[in-house]
């Protein structure tokens, strides 16, 4: 079945710079590939997901990208700020009809002042 | 608003009961999902439902049960039989991608 793997588990930057987090996973079929933020004491949220078709997706301040022949997938924060500090997972599913959603363990993102 | 509500939003068990966490969504959505969440870990996989009076296994099911009598409930009853319930239970539906999720359930031993 799908492996994902995501590093750091924990990531801490000045506010302003750049944050990414990476993942890899195993199944060559995966095509969806979501990430979501997670607050304290919260349920995650969808912050951003990118299909297998596209390489690149930019939404303001979030980008991800998809490599397929090396079957990763990376989520860029830029100018971050302290409301980016969370708990980030990203996550790949393969569209089959039970759609399940494989999830990385989580990377902590602090912002730091 | 429309989303997904779940409750209580604190739950405690004492040894040998069954605690029933509620899930209820007004999204119209067909699928519903259960995920239990640890310390460090990621979101795994209880039980799912792709339309009512349906349900399947997923990867950690010993000691849970779920009905889906309604589309819009999908209630959990953590039973005696699961040793270690202690945990963050989040419930997510979906009409094709991507899930939505609730706020959570953290049930505790008493």
């Amino acid at each position: 079945g799908e492996n994902v793997e995501q590093h750091p588990s924990t990531l801490s930057v000045q506010e302003g710079d750049s944050a990414v987090i990476k993942c890899t996973y195993s199944d060559s079929a995966s095509n969806y590939f979501p990430w979501y933020k997670q607050e304290l004491g919260k349920g995650p949220q969808l912050i951003i997901d990118i299909r297998s078709n596209v390489g690149e997706k930019k939404d303001q301040r979030i980008a991800v990208t998809l490599n397929k022949t090396a079957k990763h997938f990376s989520l860029h924060i830029t100018e971050t700020q302290p409301e980016d500090s969370a708990v980030y997972f990203c996550a790949a599913s393969n569209g089959n009809r039970d759609d399940k959603i494989i999830f990385g363990k989580g990377t902590r993102l602090h912002i730091l002042p | 608003d429309g989303g997904i509500t779940q409750s209580p939003k604190y739950l405690f068990r004492k040894e040998g009961q069954n605690v029933t966490l509620s899930c209820e969504q007004n999204l119209n959505h067909d699928a519903m999902y259960w995920y239990r969440q640890d310390p460090g870990q990621g979101l795994r996989l209880i039980y799912y439902s792709q339309i009512v009076n349906d349900f399947q296994k997923g990867d950690i099911a010993e000691g849970y049960s779920v009905s889906r009598e309604k589309k819009e409930s999908f209630p959990l009853t953590v039973t005696s039989a699961q040793k270690n319930p202690t945990a963050f239970y989040l419930c997510a539906s979906s009409q094709g991608r991507p899930q939505h999720f609730g706020d959570g359930t953290r049930l505790s031993i008493l």
